[in-house]
């Protein structure tokens, strides 16, 4: 099994500060990461798939880069609506996909 | 608009059994791979099974493996999990979800395994 490993675990910023966040996997998934992002009461909403392709309806803000084992989602100027957890996703291995344990991005 | 919404989620004791719904709209439900995500409470995601848009493939996390059994029905756009031996370790929100088409323009697209659409969760919990 792949294991993506996210971090930091919490990550405390304010609005319109940009956020880096971190996914690395047990072994190489070529580009097949994709970024989620859960707001509480919610189930997760798809940003980024392939690494890097933003999802029908995201905004620009939200960019995904990385390839292999190193992975990182950019939020380049928070907006209220974005403290959340955001969650990494692998099909690198199909069909035995699995998550990272999540970033929470809490309002400093 | 895309709907999917799950139903079937109780208290059930260890050992006991259980059926999971998911109601899809707003898409060609058999054009779709269909999948169950869980969530554990105050914790992450883990994939749970997957099924083809015919129905003839499935596959299914190790963790699940020869007790739970997913399926479809294309004449009803819905989309089952049958869940045996439950443990205290299967309590979760369970989520059905379809994958992501990617489309190449005139109709033509490909299937990606990440979940473009999620329903609103039925959850699920085993206790004695």
């Amino acid at each position: 099994e792949i294991v993506l490993t996210q971090s930091p675990a919490t990550l405390s910023l304010s609005p319109g500060e940009r956020a880096t966040l971190s996914c690395r996997a047990s072994q190489s998934v070529r580009s097949s990461l994709a970024w989620y992002q859960q707001r509480p009461g919610q189930a997760p909403r798809l940003l980024i798939y392939d690494a890097s392709s933003r999802a029908t309806g995201i905004p620009a803000r939200f960019s995904g880069s990385g390839s292999g084992t190193d992975f990182t989602l950019t939020i380049s100027s928070l907006e209220p609506e974005d403290f959340a957890v955001y969650y990494c996703q692998q099909r690198g291995s199909w069909p035995a996909l699995t998550f990272g344990g999540g970033t929470k991005v809490e309002i400093k | 608009e895309v709907q999917l919404v799950e139903s079937g989620g109780v208290v059930v004791q260890p050992g006991g059994s259980l059926r999971l719904s998911c109601a899809a709209s707003g898409f060609t439900f058999d054009d779709y791979p269909m999948h169950w995500v869980r969530q554990t409470p105050g914790k992450s995601l883990e994939w749970v099974s997957l099924i083809t848009w015919d129905g003839v493939s499935t596959f299914y996390a190790d963790s699940v493996k020869g007790r739970f059994t997913i399926s479809r029905d294309n004449s009803k756009n819905s989309l089952y999990l049958d869940m045996n031996s439950l443990r205290v370790e299967d309590t979760a929100l369970y989520y059905c979800a379809k994958e992501l088409r990617v489309s190449l323009g005139d109709g033509r697209g490909y299937f990606l395994s990440y979940f473009h659409h999620w329903g609103q969760g039925t959850l699920v919990t085993v206790s004695s």
